[in-house]
């Protein structure tokens, strides 16, 4: 049963555009979201997160949009650059004493042409 | 400051032969995580620790695979006999929380191991 899904594997952008990164998910107890970035042969590293009690986070380029009553979240990244094309990972954490697990989505491949 | 050190980052090895994968978690940090990484499934979560006592060892796929924490600062994760479908991007995690309070995770460079 996959929890958090990532329906789009990849995504191509021109430098400069927009990129949109969709993730979903099923469990109502998930109460804070994370965005990690990937590079190949490295691990994944945390890049923007957003709390259940807010709807919007933004850091730099990037953009966290939640949408609760739709259980799905988006990341926005504007301007694209080339180095941002790496593997993006939505993750979920649910409250209560879970010792900080996530449950993570499939991973979805930005590649961002110059 | 070190993050969390994972070794081998590469173990080539033959079906039916034992793999033990190591992680040191980031010092101080009191949850530690591994997961596996494929192209079909992503990021799964195979078993974490919380002081050092698993807490949920569900993702584990089989008995082969096994896992200890013997101290805050060292954990393996045993594959015994391996087979080919094991192949894949082994990570381990760590963070830091108290109470229902954790911050994010922060992840090792991975050890790709190969079964033949």
């Amino acid at each position: 049963d996959q929890q958090v899904k990532q329906n789009s594997p990849s995504l191509s952008v021109q430098e400069g555009r927009i990129s949109i990164l969709n993730c979903d998910y099923t469990n109502s107890m998930f109460d804070y979201f994370l965005w990690y970035k990937k590079y190949p042969a490295e691990g994944p590293t945390f890049l923007i997160s957003i709390s259940s009690i807010k709807d919007k986070n933004e850091d730099g380029r990037f953009t966290v949009f939640l949408n609760k009553s739709a259980k799905h979240l988006s990341l926005h990244i504007v301007p694209s650059q080339p180095g941002d094309s790496a593997v993006y990972f939505c993750a979920a954490r649910a409250g209560g004493t879970s010792y900080g697990k996530l449950t993570f989505g499939q991973g979805t491949i930005l590649t961002v042409h110059p | 400051d070190a993050g969390v050190i994972q070794s081998p980052r590469h173990e080539v090895t033959e079906m039916g032969q034992e793999v033990t994968l190591r992680c040191k978690p980031i010092s101080g940090h009191n949850s530690l995580f591994w997961y596996r990484q494929t192209m079909m499934r992503g990021l799964e979560l195979l078993i974490y620790f919380n002081n050092n006592v698993p807490i949920d060892d569900s993702g584990m796929p089989e008995d082969r695979f096994s896992a200890k924490m013997p101290n805050a600062s060292f954990s393996t994760l045993k594959i015994q006999p391996s087979e080919p479908r094991d192949s894949a991007v082994y990570f381990c995690a760590s963070t830091l929380g108290r109470g229902v309070s954790y911050n994010e995770q922060f992840f090792g460079p991975g050890t790709r191991l190969t079964v033949l």
